[in-house]
């Protein structure tokens, strides 16, 4: 199975800072990657499809990079409700496999 | 507008089954892929199974194979898992998911989740 790791587990930052968020892939998954937000209680939000396309509705200020086995979330000038958790999501080969998640903390 | 709503968790004795169901409506239920991801309280998400149009193919996790099953009924929009044997460590919030029509093992949509808890 493809393991993913994130990295920083956590991190934390200020409203308007820019934030990058690490998604590393133990082997080549071409740009089968996916990003979600998840805040507590609530299903997990589709932010970024096919490593860098930013779903429909999403806020531009998420933007998603990456190819192979190195995959970076951004986030550029976060907003009070970005504070929240982040996962990948590697669909290159099942079984299907998230990362550990991001938590981004004030 | 697309939605998703899960039903049928519970709580469970070890070695129990539940037969959980998702309701579909707002899209074409039956051209899509459906899958079930959990998440385990306080814990990541992990993805549990998949399932085509039309019944098939079907895909699980090694930690689920054999003891849950993944099914769908496209004339009722819905889409179920049976859960066997269930395990202390089977205890999380059980997300129905869509595969985006465009293609793709992602999810574009999500329910709200129902809870399993085994104890």
């Amino acid at each position: 199975a493809v393991q993913l790791t994130q990295s920083p587990s956590s991190l934390s930052a200020s409203v308007g800072d820019t934030v990058s968020i690490s998604c590393r892939a133990s082997q080549d998954i071409g740009g089968a990657l996916a990003w979600y937000q998840q805040t507590p209680g609530k299903p997990p939000n589709l932010l970024i499809y096919d490593a860098s396309n930013l779903e429909g509705g999403v806020p531009s200020r998420f933007s998603g990079s990456g190819s192979g086995t190195d995959f970076t979330l951004t986030i550029s000038s976060l907003q009070p409700e970005d504070f929240t958790t982040y996962y990948c999501e590697q669909f290159a080969n099942y079984p299907l496999t998230f990362g550990g998640g991001t938590k981004v903390e004030i | 507008e697309a939605q998703l709503v899960e039903s049928g968790g519970d709580l469970v004795q070890p070695g129990g089954s539940l037969r959980l169901s998702c309701a579909a409506a707002g899209f074409s239920f039956g051209a899509t892929y459906m899958a079930w991801v959990r998440q385990a309280p306080g814990k990541g998400l992990e993805w549990v199974a998949n399932l085509g149009p039309g019944g098939g193919p079907t895909y699980y996790a090694d930690s689920v194979k054999g003891r849950f099953t993944i099914s769908r009924d496209n004339a009722k929009s819905s889409l179920y898992l049976q859960v066997n044997s269930l395990r202390v460590e089977d205890t999380a919030v059980y997300y129905c998911a869509r595969d985006p029509p465009r293609g793709g093992a992602y999810f574009d949509l999500w329910g709200q989740g129902t809870l399993v808890t085994v104890s």
